[in-house]
């Protein structure tokens, strides 16, 4: 596609359920990384995919977060049992290689924890 | 670790003023340097970029230089419009990924 594409949108969780969170990168970007921002703050490394190796998850906060890439393509991050603090929004981004080119980021899926 | 220090906001100001955000970091090594731009409602666009020293990042008007000597990346614009109003945020590389400042938010009145 033109751009990466991240959904649902929006999503509210109760608390201790489980979500889903889909990336759809450019078609034929190698790198693929997930990003959590807080609320007014910048956003913060989750995990990096080259491919579908998931080559660094040093950012996932703890063992309840996921994240696969099984074909290279389409990245989902998961979330089991959600928290309050857990609420942000995660950012999807995309590069064709290295992520020393920049990236391009989607639009983000808003989770809200309730 | 790596990090990335901007200045806090909001930035309030007059259409065609001067724009500043400093931003400073700390790094091993010769990280690329980035400004990206977060308008309402939207995602992160990259605004400019730098790889080594002494070089220059520019678009739209805005520009950056990379400044080793006192690991600064401050973004400057001559004349700012309301549609600049928006959260930039600087970063560099570090192994592979992206580490932000907390982003400073930029407000410009008619």
């Amino acid at each position: 596609g033109a751009g990466v594409s991240q959904s649902p949108r929006y999503k509210v969780a109760k608390r201790g359920q489980d979500v889903a969170l889909r990336c759809d990168p450019i078609s034929g970007h190698v790198s693929l990384f997930w990003y959590q921002q807080a609320l007014g703050q910048g956003p913060e490394f989750l995990t990096y995919f080259q491919n579908e190796a998931q080559l660094d998850k040093s950012g996932l906060p703890s063992d309840r977060f996921f994240a696969e890439r099984p074909e290279g393509s389409v990245s989902t991050l998961k979330i089991q049992r959600t928290q309050q603090e857990d609420s942000a929004v995660y950012l999807c981004a995309s590069s064709p290689n290295r992520g020393d080119d920049g990236y391009t980021f989607g639009s983000g899926t808003r989770l809200t924890v309730v | 670790g790596d990090s990335v220090t901007q200045m806090e906001g909001p930035v309030t100001l007059s259409e065609e003023a001067f724009l500043t955000i400093n931003c400073t970091y700390t790094a091993t090594g010769y990280p690329s340097l980035f400004w990206y731009v977060q308008y309402p409602g939207e995602g992160l666009q990259l605004l400019l970029k730098a790889t080594k020293a002494d070089d220059k990042g520019s678009n739209k008007g805005f520009e950056a230089t990379y400044r080793k000597e006192t690991t600064s990346f401050h973004l400057e614009k001559g004349s700012v419009q309301v549609s600049d109003s928006a959260v930039y945020f600087c970063a560099l590389s570090s192994s592979d990924k992206l580490i932000f400042g907390t982003g400073t938010r930029l407000q410009v009145f008619p």
